[in-house]
Protein backbone atom coordinates (compact mmCIF):
# COMPACT_ATOMS: atom_id res chain seq x y z
CA UNK A 1 0.00 0.00 0.00
CA UNK A 2 1.47 3.40 -0.96
CA UNK A 3 1.87 5.91 1.87
CA UNK A 4 3.21 9.49 2.00
CA UNK A 5 7.33 9.52 3.54
CA UNK A 6 8.36 12.08 5.63
CA UNK A 7 11.62 12.56 7.16
CA UNK A 8 13.33 13.25 9.30
CA UNK A 9 10.93 11.40 12.24
CA UNK A 10 12.41 13.46 14.73
CA UNK A 11 14.30 16.82 15.19
CA UNK A 12 15.88 18.66 17.71
CA UNK A 13 17.50 22.07 17.27
CA UNK A 14 18.62 25.12 19.04
CA UNK A 15 16.41 28.47 18.17
CA UNK A 16 17.94 30.39 15.83
CA UNK A 17 19.07 27.36 14.05
CA UNK A 18 17.78 26.71 10.74
CA UNK A 19 15.45 22.89 10.07
CA UNK A 20 14.39 21.83 7.08
CA UNK A 21 11.94 18.55 6.36
CA UNK A 22 10.84 16.58 3.28
CA UNK A 23 7.99 14.94 2.24
CA UNK A 24 7.37 12.67 -0.56
CA UNK A 25 4.06 11.63 -1.76
CA UNK A 26 1.98 9.07 -2.84
CA UNK A 27 2.90 8.43 -6.36
CA UNK A 28 0.58 10.70 -8.67
CA UNK A 29 -1.05 12.75 -6.29
CA UNK A 30 -1.02 15.81 -7.82
CA UNK A 31 -2.09 18.04 -4.12
CA UNK A 32 0.51 18.15 -1.41
CA UNK A 33 -0.04 19.71 1.98
CA UNK A 34 1.77 20.75 5.07
CA UNK A 35 0.01 20.79 8.94
CA UNK A 36 1.21 21.86 11.65
CA UNK A 37 0.12 20.02 14.70
CA UNK A 38 1.09 21.81 18.24
CA UNK A 39 0.84 19.33 21.12
CA UNK A 40 -3.13 19.17 22.47
CA UNK A 41 -4.15 20.46 19.56
CA UNK A 42 -5.74 19.98 15.81
CA UNK A 43 -3.19 20.44 12.33
CA UNK A 44 -4.11 23.13 11.09
CA UNK A 45 -2.92 24.20 7.55
CA UNK A 46 0.43 25.76 6.62
CA UNK A 47 0.31 25.59 3.00
CA UNK A 48 -1.07 23.88 0.28
CA UNK A 49 0.26 22.89 -3.57
CA UNK A 50 -1.39 21.99 -6.76
CA UNK A 51 1.63 20.43 -8.58
CA UNK A 52 4.58 22.75 -8.06
CA UNK A 53 1.94 25.84 -7.40
CA UNK A 54 0.92 27.25 -4.14
CA UNK A 55 -2.64 27.04 -3.51
CA UNK A 56 -3.04 28.15 -0.17
CA UNK A 57 -0.05 29.97 2.33
CA UNK A 58 -2.55 32.52 4.12
CA UNK A 59 -1.44 30.94 7.43
CA UNK A 60 2.46 30.20 6.61
CA UNK A 61 4.23 32.34 8.87
CA UNK A 62 6.51 33.38 5.86
CA UNK A 63 9.18 35.61 8.14
CA UNK A 64 10.88 32.37 8.62
CA UNK A 65 8.59 29.72 7.14
CA UNK A 66 9.37 28.84 3.39
CA UNK A 67 7.92 25.21 1.30
CA UNK A 68 8.90 24.65 -2.17
CA UNK A 69 7.36 21.79 -4.77
CA UNK A 70 9.78 22.53 -7.50
CA UNK A 71 9.08 19.67 -10.00
CA UNK A 72 5.40 19.15 -8.35
CA UNK A 73 6.35 15.94 -6.79
CA UNK A 74 8.66 15.96 -2.97
CA UNK A 75 8.48 19.20 -1.29
CA UNK A 76 10.74 20.90 1.28
CA UNK A 77 9.13 22.94 4.40
CA UNK A 78 11.66 25.08 5.87
CA UNK A 79 12.01 27.16 9.10
CA UNK A 80 14.94 29.75 9.80
CA UNK A 81 15.65 31.21 12.16
CA UNK A 82 13.70 27.98 14.31
CA UNK A 83 11.84 29.64 17.68
CA UNK A 84 11.13 27.77 20.61
CA UNK A 85 7.02 28.23 19.33
CA UNK A 86 7.95 26.02 16.58
CA UNK A 87 8.19 22.81 18.79
CA UNK A 88 5.48 20.67 17.11
CA UNK A 89 4.69 18.26 14.92
CA UNK A 90 4.51 19.05 10.96
CA UNK A 91 2.58 16.77 9.11
CA UNK A 92 2.17 16.20 5.13
CA UNK A 93 -0.73 15.01 3.70
CA UNK A 94 -1.21 14.14 -0.60
CA UNK A 95 -4.57 13.66 -2.55
CA UNK A 96 -5.35 13.20 -5.75
CA UNK A 97 -6.94 15.84 -7.93
CA UNK A 98 -9.84 13.89 -8.96
CA UNK A 99 -13.53 14.57 -7.79
CA UNK A 100 -14.61 12.11 -5.79
CA UNK A 101 -10.86 10.90 -5.17
CA UNK A 102 -9.66 13.67 -3.19
CA UNK A 103 -9.24 11.77 0.35
CA UNK A 104 -5.82 13.35 2.51
CA UNK A 105 -3.46 10.79 2.88
CA UNK A 106 -1.15 12.13 5.97
CA UNK A 107 2.69 10.53 6.52
CA UNK A 108 4.03 9.80 9.72
CA UNK A 109 5.03 13.50 10.58
CA UNK A 110 8.10 14.82 11.62
CA UNK A 111 8.17 16.10 15.51
CA UNK A 112 10.39 18.99 16.14
CA UNK A 113 11.31 20.18 19.48
CA UNK A 114 13.08 23.29 19.30
CA UNK A 115 15.70 24.41 22.69
CA UNK B 1 -15.66 30.37 8.57
CA UNK B 2 -15.92 27.24 9.55
CA UNK B 3 -15.08 25.57 12.64
CA UNK B 4 -15.47 22.31 14.55
CA UNK B 5 -15.92 21.69 18.14
CA UNK B 6 -15.08 18.20 19.55
CA UNK B 7 -17.18 18.09 23.04
CA UNK B 8 -15.15 16.47 25.63
CA UNK B 9 -10.77 16.38 25.39
CA UNK B 10 -10.50 12.91 27.02
CA UNK B 11 -13.60 9.61 26.85
CA UNK B 12 -12.94 6.57 28.97
CA UNK B 13 -14.85 3.50 28.13
CA UNK B 14 -14.79 -0.19 28.99
CA UNK B 15 -13.60 -2.54 26.75
CA UNK B 16 -17.17 -4.03 24.73
CA UNK B 17 -19.07 -0.91 25.81
CA UNK B 18 -20.49 1.56 23.50
CA UNK B 19 -17.87 4.76 21.94
CA UNK B 20 -19.47 7.89 21.35
CA UNK B 21 -17.34 10.66 20.08
CA UNK B 22 -19.02 14.22 19.87
CA UNK B 23 -18.20 16.15 17.14
CA UNK B 24 -20.12 19.50 16.10
CA UNK B 25 -19.71 21.93 13.01
CA UNK B 26 -20.17 25.28 11.94
CA UNK B 27 -19.98 25.82 7.75
CA UNK B 28 -22.00 28.67 5.56
CA UNK B 29 -22.04 25.86 2.72
CA UNK B 30 -22.45 22.31 2.67
CA UNK B 31 -20.25 20.54 4.19
CA UNK B 32 -17.67 17.43 3.35
CA UNK B 33 -17.12 15.96 7.17
CA UNK B 34 -14.05 13.44 8.13
CA UNK B 35 -12.91 11.45 10.96
CA UNK B 36 -9.35 10.79 11.57
CA UNK B 37 -7.90 8.78 14.09
CA UNK B 38 -3.90 9.20 15.40
CA UNK B 39 -2.13 6.70 17.52
CA UNK B 40 0.88 7.90 19.58
CA UNK B 41 3.68 9.67 17.54
CA UNK B 42 2.01 8.48 13.86
CA UNK B 43 0.04 10.36 11.25
CA UNK B 44 -3.53 10.71 10.75
CA UNK B 45 -5.16 8.07 9.32
CA UNK B 46 -8.82 7.95 7.82
CA UNK B 47 -12.06 6.18 9.53
CA UNK B 48 -14.65 7.86 7.43
CA UNK B 49 -16.09 10.82 5.72
CA UNK B 50 -19.46 12.04 4.63
CA UNK B 51 -19.85 13.88 1.33
CA UNK B 52 -23.11 13.72 -0.11
CA UNK B 53 -25.85 11.26 -0.41
CA UNK B 54 -26.71 8.36 2.98
CA UNK B 55 -26.57 10.68 6.09
CA UNK B 56 -25.18 7.14 7.80
CA UNK B 57 -21.20 6.61 7.16
CA UNK B 58 -19.50 3.15 7.85
CA UNK B 59 -15.90 3.32 8.29
CA UNK B 60 -13.03 1.09 8.70
CA UNK B 61 -12.63 -1.04 12.38
CA UNK B 62 -16.72 -0.91 13.21
CA UNK B 63 -16.73 2.94 13.30
CA UNK B 64 -19.69 4.75 11.94
CA UNK B 65 -20.76 8.23 12.29
CA UNK B 66 -24.27 10.29 10.94
CA UNK B 67 -24.30 13.52 9.52
CA UNK B 68 -27.35 15.59 10.86
CA UNK B 69 -27.59 18.47 8.98
CA UNK B 70 -30.02 20.08 11.70
CA UNK B 71 -27.85 19.65 14.85
CA UNK B 72 -24.90 20.30 13.09
CA UNK B 73 -23.39 17.33 14.18
CA UNK B 74 -21.29 14.21 13.31
CA UNK B 75 -20.60 12.14 16.27
CA UNK B 76 -18.55 9.31 15.84
CA UNK B 77 -19.74 5.43 17.06
CA UNK B 78 -18.58 2.21 17.48
CA UNK B 79 -20.97 -0.49 18.75
CA UNK B 80 -18.42 -2.27 21.13
CA UNK B 81 -15.11 -0.81 21.78
CA UNK B 82 -11.93 -3.05 22.04
CA UNK B 83 -8.31 -2.17 23.52
CA UNK B 84 -6.81 -0.93 20.07
CA UNK B 85 -9.31 1.60 19.57
CA UNK B 86 -7.22 3.34 22.38
CA UNK B 87 -6.30 6.43 20.64
CA UNK B 88 -6.71 9.94 19.44
CA UNK B 89 -9.32 11.02 17.06
CA UNK B 90 -10.04 14.13 15.61
CA UNK B 91 -13.41 15.28 13.48
CA UNK B 92 -12.65 17.73 10.63
CA UNK B 93 -14.60 19.74 8.24
CA UNK B 94 -13.96 21.14 4.67
CA UNK B 95 -15.50 23.50 1.83
CA UNK B 96 -14.56 20.56 -0.41
CA UNK B 97 -12.86 17.40 -0.71
CA UNK B 98 -9.87 18.39 -1.94
CA UNK B 99 -10.21 21.90 0.19
CA UNK B 100 -8.14 22.36 3.36
CA UNK B 101 -9.62 20.39 6.57
CA UNK B 102 -10.38 22.21 9.73
CA UNK B 103 -9.93 19.93 12.63
CA UNK B 104 -11.35 19.87 15.90
CA UNK B 105 -9.33 19.78 19.15
CA UNK B 106 -9.27 15.86 19.48
CA UNK B 107 -10.74 13.16 21.70
CA UNK B 108 -8.35 11.12 23.79
CA UNK B 109 -9.85 7.51 23.90
CA UNK B 110 -9.01 5.40 26.45
CA UNK B 111 -10.32 1.79 26.89
CA UNK B 112 -10.21 0.01 30.21
CA UNK B 113 -10.00 -3.96 30.64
Amino acid sequence: EAEVAQSPRYKITEKSQAVAFWCDPISGHATLYWYRQILGQGPELLVQFQDESVVDDSQLPKDRFSAERLKGVDSTLKIQPAELGDSAMYLCASSLAEKGRETQYFGPGTRLLVL
Amino acid sequence: AQSVTQLGSHVSVSEGALVLLRCNYSSSVPPYLFWYVQYPNQGLQLLLKYTTGATLVKGINGFEAEFKKSETSFHLTKPSAHMSDAAEYFCAVAESQGGKLIFGQGTELSVKP
